[in-house]
């Protein structure tokens, strides 16, 4: 087991295009989460998912914002018609206990 | 609302005993988390209270008091190597939804 794997490690995309990037959890791991942080902050909650359902999305994501994860595996977080304040570092977590392990993120510029 | 409060930056010396401390107002309590989180690193999980007391592992140690709303980590014999941020969340009832404070970064100094 490698951990939470995430990929791209770096995204550059001029604003108003589609970015989509993916996660590999902990293969045992049933909870997955997607998290926003920039600098100097704690990371801002997204959504998450047990196994493929999607059980909860935090009121600040836009309906730009969706989140897959299909067959309860891997995980897509797509954002649409980007703009500059969606710059930051997105942080993937997977868990079957108390702790999280995150991912590497994977940290977005919009020009 | 959810509220976590935690200090900036501090700055300890190697060798010494660092608390970081955190208050918090949630809708709800399920548990509270300590990671580490190194710069341009993901946070690494340290800590998990549930229950009001003392929890010890290493150099490291947490302590919660639910009804206070109150939780610190307790860092000894510190090193260089932990100079980081650490980040103090909380589990918000109904769910497995974690929130985080904004981080207290520490500084360790020879």
């Amino acid at each position: 087991d490698t951990g939470v794997s995430q990929n791209p490690r770096h995204k550059i995309t001029k604003r108003g295009q589609n970015v989509t990037f993916r996660c590999d959890p902990i293969s045992e791991h049933n909870r997955l989460y997607w998290y926003r942080q920039t600098l100097g902050q704690g990371p801002e909650f997204l959504t998450y998912f047990q196994n493929e359902a999607q059980l909860e999305k935090s009121r600040l994501l836009s309906d730009r914002f969706s989140a897959e994860r299909p067959k309860g595996s891997f995980s897509t977080l797509e954002i649409q018609r980007t703009e500059q304040g969606d710059s930051a570092m997105y942080l993937c977590a997977s868990s079957l206990g108390e702790g999280y392990t995150f991912g590497s993120g994977t940290r977005l510029t919009v020009v | 609302g959810q509220n976590i409060d935690q200090p900036t930056e501090m700055t300890a010396t190697e060798g010494a005993i660092v608390q970081i401390n955190c208050t918090y107002q949630t809708s709800g309590f399920n548990g509270l988390f300590w990671y580490q989180q190194h710069a341009g690193e993901a946070p690494t999980f340290l800590s998990y209270n549930v229950l009001d007391g003392l929890e010890e592992k290493g150099r490291f140690s947490s302590f919660l008091s639910r009804s206070k709303g109150y939780s610190y980590l307790l860092l000894k014999e510190l090193q260089m190597k932990d100079s980081a941020s650490y980040l103090c969340a909380v589990r918000v009832e109904g769910g497995f939804k974690t929130i985080f404070g904004a981080g207290t970064r520490l500084f360790v100094k020879a």
